[in-house]
């Protein structure tokens, strides 16, 4: 059974400044690894997924992965308000990507 | 409009009632997904499709029923709906490749 785990926070970071994300898994032969974005009283939506090969910048948004340590981290640059959700951490119960196990998220609060 | 399409957005209903929550896509997807979310616990896999014929067990399947009567439309049955129901009910779609999970906009369902 795959576990995904992340600090519910609420973690707050000052407008401008790098946010921090992190979410562990527990199966160690996991490929790949998705990151969402949920606003209040929203759906999900992706920001961006990684493979186990490499890390991978998407605009403010990095993903890095430490397998060693079985975490991925997401990192947000010049944080902005608008920044402000729950992220979730997803991997998939398989290695074709179907469905996928979710984190309870981690709330971020970006203050102005 | 949107690609992924649930009905109802609200809904409250008592105890022992059946209650059927509907989800429609125009992405074209094979997979779709229903999950629910409860506060500080992320999203729980209900049911899961992969294609009309296909229908599987997700985590949290007891007390819940789905229906797949077209590629196109999903629907979730709560055939006596209990107060621990309550919750946000999200559809999903997802293509083949294993990447990016498309939302609905959730069903906000309250048991009283």
């Amino acid at each position: 059974q795959k576990e995904v785990e992340q600090n519910s926070g609420p973690l707050s970071v000052p407008e401008g400044a790098i946010a921090s994300l992190n979410c562990t898994y527990s199966d160690r032969g996991s490929q790949s690894f998705f990151w969402y974005r949920q606003y209040s009283g929203k759906s999900p939506e992706l920001i961006m997924f990684i493979y186990s090969n490499g890390d991978k910048e998407d605009g403010r948004f990095t993903a890095q992965l430490n397998k060693a340590s079985q975490y991925v981290s997401l990192l947000i640059r010049d944080s902005q308000p608008s920044d402000s959700a729950t992220y979730l951490c997803a991997v998939p119960r398989d290695n074709y990507g179907q469905n996928f196990v979710f984190g309870p998220g981690t709330r971020l609060s970006v203050l102005p | 409009d949107a690609d992924v399409t649930q009905t109802p957005r609200n809904r409250i209903t008592k105890t022992g009632k059946r209650i059927m929550l509907e989800c429609s896509q125009t992405k074209g997807h094979d997979r779709m997904y229903w999950y629910r979310q409860d506060p500080g616990l992320g999203l729980q896999l209900i049911y899961y499709s992969f294609d009309v014929k296909d229908i599987n067990k997700g985590e949290i399947s007891d007390g819940y029923s789905v229906s797949r009567q077209a590629q196109a439309k999903f629907s979730l049955s709560l055939e006596s709906a209990i107060p621990n129901q309550t919750a946000l009910y999200f559809c999903a779609t997802q293509d083949t490749s294993g990447t990016e999970a498309f939302f609905g906009q959730g069903t906000r369902l309250t048991v009283v």
